[in-house]
């Protein structure tokens, strides 16, 4: 079946950027996202780009979808310990089917 | 208030027991979907509804069942639980169409003892 695939941990030191990776199989898929997930909370939208785009930014968010390599990032400028969370990338295709990756779990270091 | 509300928040139960995780929503949407979450298996699909005539099964549906009472109302059954359905489970909403970005609950943590 179809995958998104991240890294389970990323650690930073506030003020430093944050890059988390995503990758996925789904050849068809039309949108890709980025969720934050906070301690005790459910799952918020940070940002989605289309597929067809390659670069959405959005304050401090940067997100680049590589769509040939099937390889989506999301770069957070200025990281403050506030960012510190679960961020998961998602895909969904023309059906709304919506896969999940694991979750990046961000630490961010005073 | 919450768009997506979930409730219990927060329950331990024994095994073979039956337990019932309600979720509602205030958002209009017609799409309703239950998942599961596992640390580093991320979300899992269980059961997921289109409309309140529409009932499909997702990746992990064995042991679990599903009513959608109404369009805001969409409950997931663990009819005999078991310790590997511990887990944190989230309820989530979507509408047609858009970006199908997908809005969730706070979470129900169940423990199965």
């Amino acid at each position: 079946g179809e995958d998104v695939e991240q890294s389970l941990f990323l650690s930073v030191r506030e003020g430093d950027s944050s890059v988390i990776n995503c990758t996925y199989t789904d050849s068809s898929s039309t949108y890709l996202y980025w969720y934050k997930q906070e301690p005790g909370a459910g799952l918020q939208l940070l940002t989605y780009i289309f597929s067809n785009m390659d670069m959405k930014q959005d304050q401090r968010l940067t997100v680049l979808l590589n769509k040939k390599d099937k390889h989506l990032s999301l770069r957070i400028a200025d990281t403050q310990t506030g960012d510190s969370a679960i961020y998961f990338c998602a895909e969904s295709n023309s059906n709304n089917d919506m896969r999940f990756g694991a979750g990046t779990r961000l630490t961010v270091k005073p | 208030d919450a768009d997506v509300t979930q409730t219990p928040r927060n329950r331990i139960t024994k095994t073979g027991k039956r337990i019932m995780l309600e979720c509602s929503q205030t958002k209009g949407h017609d799409r309703m979907y239950w998942y599961r979450q596992d640390p580093g298996l991320g979300l899992r699909l269980i059961y997921y509804s289109f409309d309140v005539k529409d009932i499909n099964k997702g990746e992990i549906s064995d042991g679990y069942s599903v009513s959608r009472q109404a369009q805001a109302k969409f409950s997931l059954s663990l009819e005999s639980a078991i310790p590997n359905q511990t887990a944190l489970y989230f309820c989530a909403t979507s509408d047609w169409g858009g970006s199908g970005e997908q809005f969730f609950g706070p979470g129900t943590r169940l423990t199965v003892l």
